[in-house]
């Protein structure tokens, strides 16, 4: 595919439920980064991977949260005993060179989590 | 430290006239900034940005950005929009990682 995919594209959970939420970047980009928006928020970062390196995960909220990207393509962001607080859009975007700066991010449709 | 400030949550306006979306950025280093469009049901899609040159960038569909060092801002503007502009738009600056994206500003496009 010509750009970065996210499924399931909407999941309901009930509260304590664990979830995995999947990201498929552009073939070939090097980093990966997780998002999650709330209702009426801009992104806030939750973690960056460069190829299978887990680099920053300052923004994950808690140990509930977990990431990985195991051969540096595909990743899953997986989260545990999922709250009401959870409930957000969560957005994959990759990039073909290095983190941050100028490097021009592509955003995926984003999974949005209900949690009940 | 990094960030961005979008004043205006929501933006409405006619359609065909000009419209211009403020975001005040606060940095400590070399600034780079970008804006970024949220159609609804969709993921961020990139406008512009602004990395280094002439301050006046322009972006894809019509809109162009003026980086101004003085009053630390980097306004979105569009001379007439169309009802196709209605979206999210947000402004963010780089961080080591990742971006910092301001708490956007819903523009609503009226026929």
């Amino acid at each position: 595919g010509a750009g970065v995919s996210q499924s399931p594209r909407y999941k309901v959970a009930k509260r304590g439920q664990d979830v995995a939420l999947r990201c498929d970047p552009i073939s070939g980009h090097v980093s990966l980064f997780w998002y999650q928006q709330a209702l009426g928020q801009g992104p806030e970062f939750l973690t960056y991977f460069q190829n299978e390196a887990q680099l920053d995960k300052s923004g994950l909220p808690s140990d509930r949260f977990f990431a990985e990207r195991p051969e540096g393509s595909v990743s899953t962001l997986k989260i545990q005993r999922t709250q009401q607080e959870d409930s957000a859009v969560y957005l994959c975007a990759s990039s073909s060179t290095l983190a941050g700066l100028i490097e021009t991010q592509y955003f995926g449709p984003g999974t949005r989590l209900l949690v009940l | 430290a990094q960030s961005v400030t979008q004043l205006d949550s929501q933006v409405p306006v006619f359609e065909e006239a000009p419209v211009e979306l403020r975001c005040n950025y606060s940095s400590s280093v070399s600034v780079y900034l970008f804006w970024y469009v949220q159609y609804p049901n969709q993921g961020l899609q990139l406008l512009l940005k602004y990395l280094s040159g002439s301050t006046l960038v322009k972006g894809i569909n019509g809109f162009e950005a003026e980086f101004n060092k003085s009053q630390t801002s980097f306004h979105l503007r569009k001379p007439s929009v169309h009802i196709s502009d209605t979206a999210e738009y947000f402004c963010a600056v780089p961080g080591a990682n990742n971006l910092f994206f301001g708490t956007g500003t819903r523009l609503t496009v009226i026929p």
